[in-house]
């Protein structure tokens, strides 16, 4: 399954299934980009991050894929698990000068059907 | 056990009341920041810290005060100046060094009634 955009604020899968999570920044300058996994009523879990010298970034069942020439970041789980249900955040770092500030996006809320 | 801890995890309060919200981390930390998240919402930054006894507005800081005494601690007040103080509250710390990644604290739930 895979969202578009901020536009599609929900994500369905089976179990098994892989997702993909889209966002879409919006300064050419952010340098620094990272996703977060936040479960109801919990504060935000770290997932994975990138950096704009890089194109592609993989973790443990997560891949984050940057493609600098539109402005467009993506977040693939592989194999979705029941856990992985949660609202997922991509934040750009804009500006390396006022102390590290992370700007967030409005969230995909995946829902992994068993 | 090292961490980010906020108390209390729900906070409710009289209409015209300030109230703080604790925030306190053992990693060292030197930046700490402040994040207000209202249903179905990405975060919004009320205040950050990025040493001891600095601190600097974020996008949202109409009605906010915060303070910086300690290292560890970073405590944000809700001021009656806020017109719409009812969310969920997240408080962070980044990594010393060049690093940007913030950690998460487990949040507090203020309502105004």
């Amino acid at each position: 399954g895979e969202s578009v955009g901020l536009h599609l604020p929900t994500l369905s899968v089976q179990e098994g299934d892989n997702s993909i999570i889209n966002c879409a920044y919006s300064n050419s300058a952010s340098d620094y980009f990272i996703w977060y996994k936040q479960e109801s009523g919990k504060g935000p879990q770290f997932i994975i991050d990138i950096r704009s010298n890089m194109d592609k970034r993989q973790g443990q069942r997560v891949t984050v894929l940057l493609n600098k020439t539109v402005k467009h970041l993506s977040l693939q789980i592989a194999a979705t698990q029941p856990g992985d249900s949660a609202v997922y955040f991509c934040a750009e770092n804009k500006s390396k000068t006022s102390g590290s500030r992370l700007t967030f996006g409005e969230g995909t809320q995946l829902t992994v059907n068993p | 056990d090292g961490g980010i801890t906020q108390s209390p995890k729900y906070l409710f309060r009289k209409e015209g009341q300030n109230v703080t919200l604790s925030c306190e981390q053992n990693l060292n930390h030197d930046a700490m920041y402040w994040y207000r998240q209202d249903p179905g919402q990405g975060l919004r930054l009320i205040y950050y810290s990025q040493i001891v006894n600095d601190f600097q507005k974020g996008d949202i800081a109409e009605g906010y005060s915060v303070s910086r005494e300690k290292k560890e601690s970073f405590p944000l007040t809700v001021t009656s100046a806020q017109k719409n103080p009812t969310a969920f509250y997240l408080c962070a710390s980044r990594l010393p060094g060049g690093t940007d990644t913030q950690y998460f604290g487990p949040g507090t739930r203020l309502t105004v009634l």
